[in-house]
């Protein structure tokens, strides 16, 4: 099985700041690899496919990349509305999530 | 517009069974995979399942394999969860979701969720 490796598991960061959440995962995954965002209470959103591809609608401020078995979501400019847990997923071979990432507020 | 709606979540016994129900609308449902993957209270995101359009593929999580049972019906335009020899750790909530194709596509949609309890 394919094991997604994410980190940190928590990020504290002001509105404003930078923010990348590293994926690994334990064999290439090429760039069957998505991004996730989920608020409380939620379902998880769609924020990024095949490793580097904007779902539409999602804000520009977001981004993806890596290929094989290295990623990364960054968020360029965070705002009050991107608090959240957010999971890679690969779909190479079936599917794993990685364990999330909680953004939280300094 | 997509919409996802699950129901038959319950509180069961350990051993016990359920059934879960996603009735999917918006979209052409027989041409859509589909999956269900669940998430344990203050946990992370775990697949459980996926069928494909037609029924022909079908795969498990090794934590549930020969314990649970997906299937769909096109003509009805539902999802289906069978569960059976439930355990305490099958405790969470369980979301319906489309596509998430291995090698193909991530999931795009995702249903709101229905609680399974499994305690005595």
């Amino acid at each position: 099985d394919i094991q997604m490796t994410q980190s940190p598991s928590t990020l504290s960061a002001s509105v404003g700041d930078r923010v990348t959440i590293t994926c690994r995962a334990s064999q290439s995954i090429s760039s069957w690899l998505a991004w996730y965002q989920q608020k409380p209470g939620k379902a998880p959103k769609l924020l990024i496919y095949k490793a580097s591809t904007l779902e539409s609608g999602v804000p520009s401020r977001f981004s993806g990349s890596g290929f094989g078995t290295e990623f990364t979501l960054t968020i360029s400019s965070l705002q009050p509305d991107d608090f959240a847990t957010y999971y890679c997923q690969q779909y190479h071979t079936y599917c794993t999530f990685g364990q999330g990432t909680k953004v939280e507020i300094k | 517009e997509v919409q996802l709606v699950e129901s038959g979540g319950d509180l069961v016994q350990p051993g016990g069974s359920l059934r879960l129900s996603c009735a999917g609308s918006g979209f052409t449902f027989s041409s859509h995979p589909m999956n269900w993957v669940r998430q344990a209270p203050g946990k992370g995101l775990e697949w459980v399942s996926y069928i494909s359009s037609s029924s022909t593929t079908i795969y498990y999580a090794d934590s549930v394999r020969g314990r649970f049972t997906i299937s769909r019906d096109n003509a009805k335009n539902s999802l289906y969860l069978q569960m059976n020899s439930l355990r305490a750790e099958d405790t969470a909530v369980y979301y319906c979701a489309r596509d998430g194709l291995p090698r193909g596509s991530p999931v795009y949609h995702w249903g709101h969720g229905t609680l399974v309890t499994v305690s005595s």
